[in-house]
């Protein structure tokens, strides 16, 4: 158990339709990660929060926000989904810094 | 563009011998690399990780090479078990808060 938290585990959906997943760090993590894992594909970067602030972002799409709370957890929402978001969404956090990050065990989007 | 490249996409080892993963970055800002290991229908788990002020760290049965003038650094794994067989994904972080992972390996374990 690395202590981070994601929810729901699983979910399926519709096209055109709007999802959000949520992230609860482990305790006392500043940072926050998103990742998506497509199949064939490695861990995508999306976009990185620290303490509230977004620090980076990767390869995020314009129908895809994040945002991190004053409490730290964060949630990524996905809109207008499409067939081929259908992913594997990956959460990650870290004290900050240049350190280790922490995977939750994934939410897996499906897009019917 | 991928700037952190794992080229083989699996590997197979007899039980016993070593495993050798290689990773290739091609941003010479990274300074802080790391390995993960990744079981199916599992989050990724960190293995270990080293900075670029060193060109070598061993923890137990792994260690990690880094040969920065080259952009490469290796995952060994000595001796192999079967419960090694796993993806194994490489990763660079530099201060741009971004950490980048590569496509991963997949490590098949022979016994």
């Amino acid at each position: 158990d690395s202590g981070v938290t994601q929810t729901p585990k699983h979910l399926i959906t519709a096209t055109g339709q709007r999802v959000t997943l949520r992230c609860s760090p482990r305790s006392g993590d500043l940072s926050v990660y998103w990742y998506q894992q497509s199949l064939d594909q490695g861990l995508q970067f999306l976009i990185h929060y620290y303490n509230g602030e977004e620090r980076a972002k990767g390869n995020i799409l314009e129908r895809f926000s994040a945002q991190q709370f004053p409490d730290l957890h964060s949630e990524l929402n996905l809109s207008s989904l499409e067939l081929g978001d259908s992913a594997l969404y990956f959460c990650a956090s870290s004290p900050g810094g240049l350190d280790t990050i922490y995977f939750g065990e994934g939410s897996w989007l499906t897009v019917v | 563009d991928q700037q952190v490249k794992q080229n083989s996409p699996s590997l197979s080892v007899q039980e016993g011998r070593i495993s050798i993963l290689n990773c290739d970055y091609t941003n010479s800002m990274f300074d802080y690399f790391l390995w993960y290991k990744k079981y199916p229908a599992e989050g990724p788990t960190f293995l270990i990780s080293i900075s670029s002020i060193k060109d070598k760290n061993e923890d137990g049965r792994f260690t990690v090479f880094l040969n920065k003038s080259a952009k490469h650094l290796s995952l060994h794994i000595v001796p192999s078990q079967p419960g090694d067989s796993a993806v194994y994904f490489c990763a660079a972080a530099n201060r741009d808060d971004k950490i980048i992972f590569g496509k991963g390996t997949r490590l098949h374990i022979l016994p």
